[in-house]
């Protein structure tokens, strides 16, 4: 099974709805971010959160907006979604325990297109 | 200034080929350095650490400089499963913004029979 997962893989939605995406992992870590990646832009942080009373804006938090549930969940959320939030989504995981070889484990992705 | 700057490519080598990529890195407190692959349509996953001394691991050398805050990757021998986007991703040591790591925008590598 994987470490991190996400749901769902692929969304399509229209301008204006509401949709969260969800993130799990059972590697134990503390640590959690969402990114975005679109084409040519590279991985932008949109939130973080270092532990479940936690929450850090990213670069790109504008029409976004994160819970975390739990150490092993964090989700993400996009309150009235527009055409230029289309872009693949990565959840991703670290442990501070690492020291200076703290890395992240990323999800598989979810595909977003809004219409 | 950016803070990690690729070089985009594409590299487009023959199979057997060695080739290097480079990276640059602004913030000369960073703690620590990878190099991540990513396939098309997948996620970015952990290649190999980058250590002062350098390293290696199996086909993939890594090398740091910190006095010029660059890192560099070389890949010996191609092979066509090489083909992916190499990320350079810079460990910075706090939150801010941007978190604790700064990915690059990556170099994309083609290996061509």
């Amino acid at each position: 099974d994987a470490d991190v997962t996400q749901t769902p893989r692929n969304r399509i939605t229209k301008t204006g709805k509401r949709i969260m995406l969800e993130c799990s992992q059972t590697k134990g870590h503390d640590r959690m971010y969402w990114y975005r990646q679109d084409p040519g832009l590279g991985l932008r942080l949109i939130y973080y959160s270092f532990d479940v009373k936690d929450i850090n804006k990213g670069e790109i938090s504008d029409g976004y907006s994160v819970s975390r549930q739990a150490q092993a969940k964090f989700s993400l959320s996009l309150e009235s979604a527009i055409p230029n939030q289309t872009a693949l989504y990565f959840c991703a995981t670290s442990d501070p325990g690492t020291g200076e070889q703290e890395t992240q484990y990323f999800g598989p992705g979810t595909r977003l297109l809004v219409l | 200034r950016k803070e990690v700057e690729q070089d985009p490519g594409p590299f487009n080598v023959p199979e057997g080929a060695t080739v290097a990529f480079n990276c640059t890195y602004s913030n000369s407190a960073s703690q620590s350095f990878f190099w991540y692959r990513q396939d098309c349509r997948k996620e970015p996953k952990l290649l190999m650490s980058v250590y002062s001394s350098g390293n290696e691991d199996g086909r993939f050398t890594a090398q740091l400089n910190r006095a010029s805050q660059y890192i560099s990757l070389l890949i010996r021998d191609s092979k066509l499963s090489d083909s992916a986007t190499y990320l350079c991703v810079v460990n910075i040591g706090y939150g801010g913004s941007q978190g604790n790591l700064i990915f690059g925008k990556g170099t994309k590598l083609s290996v061509k029979p």
